[in-house]
């Protein structure tokens, strides 16, 4: 079973910053938080992770709170291009284990 | 460009058929996934290589379905006497050695008459 909750759909207005929250109340110290997104028909695309600091890259900012049982994935002007589905999800970081997907947050860029 | 490649990108075929998929990872990414998604739904992890070693299968992965990752480099999945249940999108997925973000290939999709 998924180890995250997010909401299932979200809207934003174009060029507006999208916030999209995800909860993982059970992770564990050594989980790592990452998003992926998944533009229709494609298959999904890494977008950034963090394990309890903030992260910025090129493409978003990952907000992760103080206790680590939530985060939110920033994207700062969004696009009519970042349309899509958002995953959040936990990986294990001591060695292999399997991901496991839910179904995602449903974005909306609206014009 | 040297993404993750899948082939063939879509492939419909009649029901009872053997069905063969590839996928080509990023070079030097030791490791493999597959997964499996139908409509409406995220991935679904199927099977997991490191180098050519299968370490994980789903059990989501009966013994109609087999995965194969020969030297280490491409891999294929079969699925044997296909089901129309079988229909869905297949993706692959490479990580590099000591991380764990995953790079997806465009997937191939299977439609069962």
């Amino acid at each position: 079973d998924a180890k995250t909750t997010q909401p299932t759909s979200m809207d934003c207005a174009e060029g507006r910053a999208a916030n999209l929250p995800c909860n993982h109340s059970t992770i564990s110290g050594n989980e790592y938080v990452y998003w992926y997104r998944q533009i229709h028909s494609q298959g999904p695309q890494y977008i950034i992770h963090g394990l309890k600091n903030n992260e910025t890259n090129e493409m978003a900012s990952l907000i992760i709170t103080e206790d680590r049982k939530s985060s939110t994935l920033i994207l700062p002007h969004a696009t009519l291009r970042d349309t899509a589905v958002y995953y959040c999800i936990v990986v294990f970081s001591g060695g292999y284990q399997k991901v496991t997907f839910g179904t995602g947050t449903k974005l909306q860029v609206i014009p | 460009d040297t993404g993750v490649s899948q082939d063939p990108r879509h492939k419909i075929t009649k029901r009872g058929q053997n069905v063969t998929f590839r996928c080509d990872p990023i070079s030097e990414h030791n490791r493999l996934y597959w997964y499996r998604q139908t409509l409406g739904q995220g991935p679904e992890f199927l099977t997991y290589f490191q180098n050519e070693a299968q370490l994980e299968k789903s059990r989501l992965l009966s013994d109609r379905f087999s995965a194969e990752r020969p030297k280490g480099s491409f891999s294929t999945l079969e699925i044997q006497r296909t089901e129309q249940g079988d229909s869905a999108m297949y993706l692959c997925a490479s990580s590099p050695q000591g991380h764990y973000e995953q790079y997806f290939g465009p997937g191939t999709r299977l439609t069962v008459t």
